[in-house]
């Protein structure tokens, strides 16, 4: 298996754009996490879908983030309008009801907004 | 509030040696701890999970136990070698949800040749 598909790897926009970041998670897989982490914070979760239905978005930092799951096989997380305190590394996790609470990391997309 | 907290932000080692990692927790009895690696670059990586009632877990050099009255973990690496040398996290659910990790901010381990 591939792992955790994230694209882009990085990204780098001018504040008030609008921002995409995509995930494929692990096939058969019916949980689905959003992460941010920076130096200040660390790691925080900011969603997570099972079977494709938004769980809880309680650390979904504002209105102006969003995400969605259209399909088992990808999620995307928008920000818009974009700021510069967005900037940071945007995790997409998954895991499975039947193994167990491990959580299985994509590689990230690095977010720069300028 | 609930909080997680990881001993110091970085501990340097010799190589051969034990690595001794803290997680300590406040205000909440999980069902279960998680330890992750990550490393420059890259997103964690799971190692290990123990569960409330279990006092120990291994899994080669790796060893985990979790103190539910003293609400802490230790990870424990043996005959650490350089390629250890990563961020290690540590994970509680502190929900209920069974699925909402809250993660440490890490100990960035270093073992030196």
């Amino acid at each position: 298996d591939a792992g955790v598909i994230q694209s882009p790897r990085h990204e780098v926009t001018e504040m008030g754009q609008e921002v995409t970041l995509r995930c494929k998670p692990i096939s058969g897989h019916d949980y689905l996490f959003w992460y941010r982490q920076t130096m200040m914070r660390g790691l925080e979760l900011l969603i997570y879908f099972n079977n494709n239905v938004p769980i809880d978005d309680s650390g979904m930092p504002e209105d102006r983030f969003s995400a969605k799951m259209p399909n088992a096989s990808f999620s995307t997380l928008k920000i818009q309008p974009s700021e510069p305190r967005d900037s940071a590394v945007y995790f997409c996790a998954s895991g499975t009801s039947v193994s167990g609470e491990t959580q299985y990391f994509g590689p990230g997309t690095r977010l720069l907004v300028l | 509030s609930q909080k997680i907290e990881q001993n110091s932000e970085a501990l340097n080692i010799q190589e051969g040696k034990t690595a001794t990692l803290t997680c300590n927790y406040t205000n909440y009895s999980p069902a279960y701890l998680q330890w992750y690696r990550q490393d420059p670059g890259r997103g964690p990586v799971f190692l290990l999970l123990i569960r409330e009632n279990e006092k120990e877990k291994r899994k080669e050099r790796l060893k985990v136990t979790f103190d539910t009255t003293l609400k802490q973990s230790l990870f424990h690496i043996t005959a650490s070698q350089p390629a250890d040398s990563a961020t290690y996290l540590c994970a509680l659910d502190m929900s209920g949800s069974a699925r909402q990790l809250t993660f440490g901010s890490g100990t960035q381990l270093t073992v030196l040749p």
